[in-house]
This record gives structure tokens, C-alpha cells and sequence, in this order.
């Protein structure tokens, strides 16, 4: 039961023009969606975050949109840069009782900038 | 500031073997705790989580068992591995609901 879908493997883009990661969710219960990167033998580092409540979440260059009705979301890098190259995943958060919470992962998609 | 340990980074265990990975956190108190596991071309998926000393729960039936003997400290154990048990085995923790999870860097295990 895959929670969390990003349906692109890979992604290829020239520097200075726009990346668009997409993801696609499935559990309604889902209140807060992240997106992380990842590079080869390290662990992911945390990019950018949305609540349910909104439907747009900007920082610097990378600007996360929610599609609710869709069960959607997709993370905008622009302008790309070669220093962006690596593992982007897209992540839900469910809420427990105690308040603590679940971080569910899509499979990832491998961005490539080339100048 | 908070940070995260997780040690070894690399690790190449024989069949049948145990196994243990530590992780541990500064910084701050009461975390909620995770680890994953990446295998090769996949994305990351939650083995067990911890929401305090002592609670554990676990995801998916698995060969592989978790405990936190101390508020800042998930160790994932097994007492023989299997060549499945292979994959890259990520610790991370969070505030708690709404807030985003850090990672360790990872440890790359190999089952031969």
C-alpha cells in the first residue's frame, strides 16, 4: 500500500530553468507534507514544508504547492542549479493521539541540472 | 543546537550474524525516534518508531527489532541476519506532529 507516490524516477533540467517535482498521496488523514533531498550515503536533509490548512509555501528558490482536492503536491526549484543534482523525496505526516507522528516516503526522483 | 549520531557509517556483516546500530541525539529531550531503511533504488521506509523510553512500535514483520533504553538513544537490533537485511538504515528524530524529522547519516549494511 503505497501511501506516497512520485511517479518520475528521474528528472532532467537545464541550469537556470525551472525543476517541478510532482507527488501524489492517497491518505486523506495526511495534515503536513515535506520535501527532502538527499545526496548518495548521507542521510536526507530538510528542505521545505507545507501544512494542510495552506496551499502555497515559499523559501528562496523552492516554493512547495498543495493540491488538496487533488491529493497532490509538487516542489518548484527555480532557477535549477548543478548543486541541486540529487535525491528529492517527497514525504506525508499522519497524526497520532500523544502527539507524536509518522513520516511516510515516496520512492524519490533523481534530479539532474546540466549547464 | 540539536544533532544526531549514528554510527557505524559502513558495516559488513556475515549471514546469521547479529547485528547493532546505535543512534543517538543532543540538543534536546522527550524526541519522537525513527529509523528506515533505503534499499537499493527504493525510497526510504519506516521500520520502527518511539514516542518514549521503553515504546516501541514497529511497521512491517520483519527480522529486526528496535528498543530505547534511554530518551535519547534507538538502537535497531537482530539476533541473525539475513541476506535481505542488506540496505542503507536511517535514524531520525522529530519534535513530535507537524514538525519535520532530521536524519543521521545513515549506515550502509551489507549482508554477505
Amino acid at each position: 500500500d503505497q501511501q506516497v507516490k512520485q511517479n518520475s524516477p528521474s528528472l532532467s533540467v537545464q541550469e537556470g530553468r525551472i525543476s517541478i517535482l510532482n507527488c501524489d498521496y492517497t491518505n486523506s488523514m495526511f495534515d503536513y507534507f515535506l520535501w527532502y533531498k538527499k545526496y548518495p550515503a548521507e542521510g536526507p536533509t530538510f528542505l521545505i514544508s507545507i501544512s494542510s490548512i495552506k496551499d502555497k509555501n515559499e523559501d528562496g528558490r523552492f516554493t512547495v504547492f498543495l493540491n488538496k482536492s487533488a491529493k497532490h503536491l509538487s516542489l518548484h526549484i527555480v532557477p535549477s542549479q548543478p548543486g541541486d543534482s540529487a535525491v528529492y523525496f517527497c514525504a506525508a505526516s499522519v497524526k497520532f493521539s500523544g502527539g507524536y507522528n509518522k513520516l511516510i516516503f515516496g520512492a524519490g526522483t533523481r534530479l539532474a541540472v546540466h549547464p | 543546537s540539536q544533532t544526531i549520531h549514528q554510527w557505524p557509517a559502513t558495516l559488513v556483516q556475515p549471514v546469521g550474524s547479529p547485528l547493532s546500530l546505535e543512534c543517538t541525539v543532543e540538543g534536546t529531550s522527550n524526541p519522537n525516534l525513527y529509523w528506515y531503511r533505503q534499499a537499493a533504488g527504493r525510497g526510504l521506509q519506516l521500520l520502527f518508531y518511539s514516542v518514549g523510553i521503553g515504546q516501541i512500535s514497529s511497521e512491517v514483520p520483519q527480522n529486526l527489532s528496535a528498543s530505547r533504553p534511554q530518551d535519547r538513544q534507538f538502537i535497531l537490533s537482530s539476533k541473525k541476519l539475513l541476506l535481505s537485511d542488506s540496505g542503507f538504515y536511517l535514524c531520525a528524530w522529530s519534535r513530535g506532529a507537524g514538525t519535520e524529522a532530521f536524519f543521521g547519516q545513515g549506515t550502509r549494511l551489507t549482508v554477505v
